[in-house]
């Protein structure tokens, strides 16, 4: 049991480049999380999906972009990266289960500098 | 909107010392608190949670309590190790809807010395 994987697990990019970060998930959960985190700020929801083909907005979804074409796979895309989106992007997923809310497990991070 | 506040941003103690974080919440409807802890480098990982049913929860050395009144919940930890130093982060559910969506406050670094 992997948990959750993300890759890459660094990348450097130049502004105006675009790419995509990968989540994997194999606790067969609904619900998938994107988060960034930046010295002194926590974790700030970026966009998140209740299921496959559903996804929504977090806190900061702005130049972001995110896909759930398969359950186990949650994609966050940068269509144009500024040095503004460098940071360390956290994948998470939890059960869902009516009427309660089930703890999230998250992945490794991905840490990325936009110059 | 929402939002959760963490007090304090750093805490030093010596080893063998108990040490608070407390954290406060604005949305009413929040009823799911977990607190995480991410070690330098590291995911963050799960240490203890609780639910609005619940007015306090303990682990061996850890006990979280809610006062859902004041909307205010804090993490207690006992007979604090060196392997204790890292940053707590709390957290609280957002909205009614079973999302699953939490905000996050903004960290404690927590040193033990030895």
């Amino acid at each position: 049991n992997a948990g959750v994987t993300q890759t890459p697990k660094f990348r450097v990019l130049k502004t105006g480049q675009s790419m995509t970060l990968l989540c994997a998930q194999d606790m067969n959960h609904e619900y998938m999380y994107w988060y960034r985190q930046d010295p002194g700020m926590g974790l700030r929801l970026i966009h998140y999906s209740v299921g496959e083909g559903t996804t929504a907005k977090g806190e900061v979804p702005d130049g972001y972009n995110v896909s759930r074409l398969k359950k186990q796979n949650f994609l966050l895309g940068l269509e144009s990266a500024a040095p503004s989106q460098t940071s360390v992007y956290f994948c998470a997923s939890s059960y869902s289960r009516t009427g309660t809310i089930d703890p999230q497990h998250f992945g490794d991070g991905t840490r990325l500098s936009i110059l | 909107g929402e939002n959760v506040e963490q007090h304090p941003s750093t805490l030093s103690v010596q080893e063998g010392d108990s040490a608070v974080i407390k954290c406060t919440y604005s949305d009413s409807a929040s009823n799911y608190f977990p607190w995480y802890k991410q070690e330098l480098g590291k995911r963050p990982q799960l240490i203890i949670d609780i639910r609005s049913n619940v007015g306090e929860k303990k682990d061996q050395r850890i006990a979280v309590t809610l006062n859902k009144t004041a909307k205010h919940f804090s993490l207690h930890i006992t007979e604090t190790q060196p392997e204790d130093s890292a940053v707590y982060f709390c957290a609280a559910s957002i909205g009614s809807g079973n999302t699953g969506k939490l905000i996050f406050g903004q960290g404690t670094t927590l040193q033990v010395k030895p």
